[in-house]
């Protein structure tokens, strides 16, 4: 199994500032990664595939980056919708074993 | 509009088994390319994929759960329903169903999420 392994596991950031997450694979996913944002009491929603690519809807402060085995979401002025938690999620394998990070709560310093 | 609705039992005991159906509408599973997937999180925990099933009716299960995992599909009442056997505590989570949109091109990722369910398992 491929482990998901996010940093920091909480990230303490002002409005306005950027936030850069982290993920690191087990091994390498190329670039089968997707971001998902989590808000309490919310499902994830979709954020990043491909590593890099923005879905639908997504506002242009998010950006991914990334290949093989490390992987970063950028925030790059954070607003108040913002703080949540993220979870990074590798779709690299056949037959499907797909698996997520832990997660990292962003939140209000 | 693609939206997915989960439905279920809130509390099962354990030793039961848990029937949940996910309902969507805005797609068909019966087109070329699509496929439903269950997911899972415990409170206050990380995502943990379950199971798909595609337009062709090919089903895949995560491979610590497969033994009391089944997924199947009505296609003409747009349903995905999930049985989970020998329910334990800690399979207590919130249940999600989401739509994988570019199956056929190796983006297995999940772009529509239902709002959720939560099953607790206790006696």
């Amino acid at each position: 199994e491929i482990v998901m392994t996010q940093s920091p596991a909480t990230l303490s950031v002002s409005p306005g500032e950027r936030a850069t997450l982290s993920c690191r694979a087990s091994q390498s996913v190329s670039s089968n990664l997707a971001w998902y944002q989590q808000k309490p009491g919310q499902a994830p929603r979709l954020l990043i595939y491909g590593a890099s690519t923005r879905a639908t809807g997504i506002p242009a402060r998010f950006s991914g980056s990334g290949s093989g085995t490390e992987f970063t979401l950028t925030i790059s002025s954070l607003q108040s919708e913002d703080f949540a938690v993220y979870y990074c999620q590798q779709y690299n394998n056949w037959p499907p074993s797909w698996t997520f990070g832990q997660g990292t709560k962003v939140e209000i310093k | 509009q693609v939206t997915l609705r989960e439905s279920g039992p809130a509390l099962v005991k354990p030793t039961q088994t848990l029937t949940l159906t996910c309902t969507f509408s805005g797609f068909s599973l019966s087109t070329s390319g699509m496929c439903v997937s269950w997911v899972r999180q415990p409170p206050g925990k990380a995502l943990e994929w379950l199971a798909l099933i595609d337009w062709d009716d090919d089903k895949y299960y995560s491979t610590s759960l497969k033994t009391r995992l089944t997924i199947s599909k009505d296609t003409s009442k747009n349903q995905v329903v999930l049985t989970m056997t020998n329910m334990d505590p800690v399979d207590t989570a919130t249940y999600y169903c989401a739509r994988i949109p570019d199956y056929g091109g190796g983006g297995y990722y999940f772009d529509y999420w239902g709002q959720g369910t939560l099953v607790t398992v206790s006696s």
